[in-house]
């Protein structure tokens, strides 16, 4: 069973267009993350939901908006994309509370290319 | 300000030896999380090994191992018996009160047969 899963994992598309990655994790967290890892490999967080409610949101352009349903699925809807949001997006989940509610567990990543 | 400081972008070392990966970081909390994740070619992010601050006994998982010196703000990760599936980029992450990770930029290490 795939613990955190995303997509698509691969997404091409044009400059201009808007498009979602969705996210899901079958863990019983209750704190999701959206991640961007650069083709340097540097990861920068952008969002973070914990119960649908958003507690970490990182300086990323207003076309970035993330959307919780519930506490299991967090999607991310980018509008107009740009050629420098080409990169590999990542989702994660933790626990909340407890010793181990820092530990992040990490979807497969999607990787965005924007022509 | 909260950071951590991989100081070794690559590193290569042959199968079966001991390699060393480095890592500092610096925070003003007092209870805290490191730890260090593995992302091979599949860019798959994959937590290693885990260690507590408040612990003073170092953190062992299989080969991999921590060297955890508090007062230093170090915490370096040892893997023994390296094996061509170690091949991978291995990151260093702290965490502190607010469960936001702040990340090394990364060592590449490269596993020669």
């Amino acid at each position: 069973d795939t613990a955190v899963s995303q997509t698509p994992k691969y997404l091409v598309t044009q400059m201009g267009n808007d498009k979602s990655i969705k996210c899901e994790q079958n863990l019983g967290h209750d704190t999701m993350y959206w991640y961007k890892q650069d083709s340097k490999k540097f990861l920068k967080i952008m969002f973070s939901y914990n119960n649908k409610e958003l507690i970490i949101n990182e300086t990323v352009p207003n076309r970035f908006s993330p959307k919780s349903p519930d506490k299991a699925h967090l999607n991310l809807h980018i509008n107009s994309l740009e050629l420098g949001d080409s990169a590999v997006y990542f989702c994660a989940s933790s626990m909340g509370g407890g010793r181990a509610s820092y530990e992040q567990y990490f979807g497969p990543g999607t990787r965005l290319t924007v022509t | 300000a909260q950071t951590v400081t991989q100081s070794q972008p690559e590193m290569s070392v042959q199968e079966a030896e001991t390699v060393t990966l480095s890592c500092t970081y610096d925070t003003s909390e007092s209870n805290y999380y490191l730890f260090w994740y593995k992302q091979p070619p599949s860019r798959q992010m994959i937590l290693v090994i885990r260690q507590e601050a408040y612990k003073q006994q170092n953190a062992t998982e299989n080969r991999f191992s921590v060297n955890f010196q508090k007062a230093a703000k170090s915490f370096s990760l040892k893997i023994s018996d390296s094996q061509l599936g170690d091949t991978a980029m291995y990151f260093c992450a702290h965490a502190g009160n607010n469960r936001k990770l702040i990340w090394g930029l990364g060592t590449s290490l490269a596993v020669n047969p």
